[in-house]
């Protein structure tokens, strides 16, 4: 089973300013990854896929790079509404495979 | 727009069997599509349980393959999950959702349901 490991577990932002989630793969899944946000309560969301694609409505502050075994997720100026927790997922062998999770908060 | 919702007992006795089931409404077809069950244990990450295609084929992930079933029954327009010999390991929110093989991903989801296993 391909091992996704997320850091740091918890970033700590102000509004408005940019954050950088990392998240590697203990082999190589191409570009195989995908990247959701789960706010308290709720059901994760698709943001990201294929490493750099943004789904359907998503802002163009989030961006996604990286391929072969090292990924980022990027919000370009954080929203109050962007405090939540970020998980990685990778789809190139399965099962697929998720990461712990990084909490981004205020 | 597809909506899902998860059903089944909140709570369950280890060494029992989980039973959850589906309901599938809105834009999704339970016999065109293909379906999925995640869970995420309190405060931990998600793990991928398993899918089901439209055809009736599964796949389980290994760590649970020999407790796990997942069906489908069309004229319900529901899918379910059961997981056998259940311990406080079992013990997750349980999503149901839709996944989109073309992308990897999963684009519908339930909204979950807590699941406890304690005697």
């Amino acid at each position: 089973e391909i091992v996704m490991t997320q850091s740091p577990a918890t970033l700590s932002v102000s509004p408005g300013e940019r954050a950088t989630l990392s998240c590697r793969a203990s082999q190589s899944v191409s570009s195989n990854l995908a990247w959701y946000q789960q706010k308290p309560g709720q059901a994760p969301r698709l943001l990201i896929y294929g490493a750099s694609t943004r789904a359907t409505g998503i802002p163009a502050r989030f961006s996604g790079g990286g391929s072969g075994t090292d990924f980022t997720l990027t919000i370009s100026s954080l929203q109050s509404e962007d405090f939540a927790v970020y998980y990685c997922q990778q789809n190139n062998n399965w099962p697929w495979t998720f990461g712990q999770g990084t909490k981004v908060e205020i | 727009q597809v909506q899902l919702q998860e059903s089944g007992p909140g709570l369950v006795k280890p060494s029992e069997t989980l039973s959850l089931t589906c309901t599938v409404s809105g834009g999704g077809s339970i016999s065109s599509d293909d379906w999925s069950w995640i869970r995420q244990p309190p405060g931990k990450g998600l793990e991928w349980i398993g899918y089901i295609y439209y055809h009736g084929n599964t796949n389980y992930n290994p760590s649970l393959k020999s407790r796990v079933t997942i069906s489908i029954d069309t004229s319900k327009n529901q899918f379910s999950l059961k997981l056998s010999s259940v311990t406080a390991a079992d013990t997750a929110v349980y999503y149901c959702a839709r996944p989109d093989f073309s992308t990897g991903t999963v684009d519908y989801w339930g909204q979950g349901i807590l699941v406890t296993v304690s005697s």
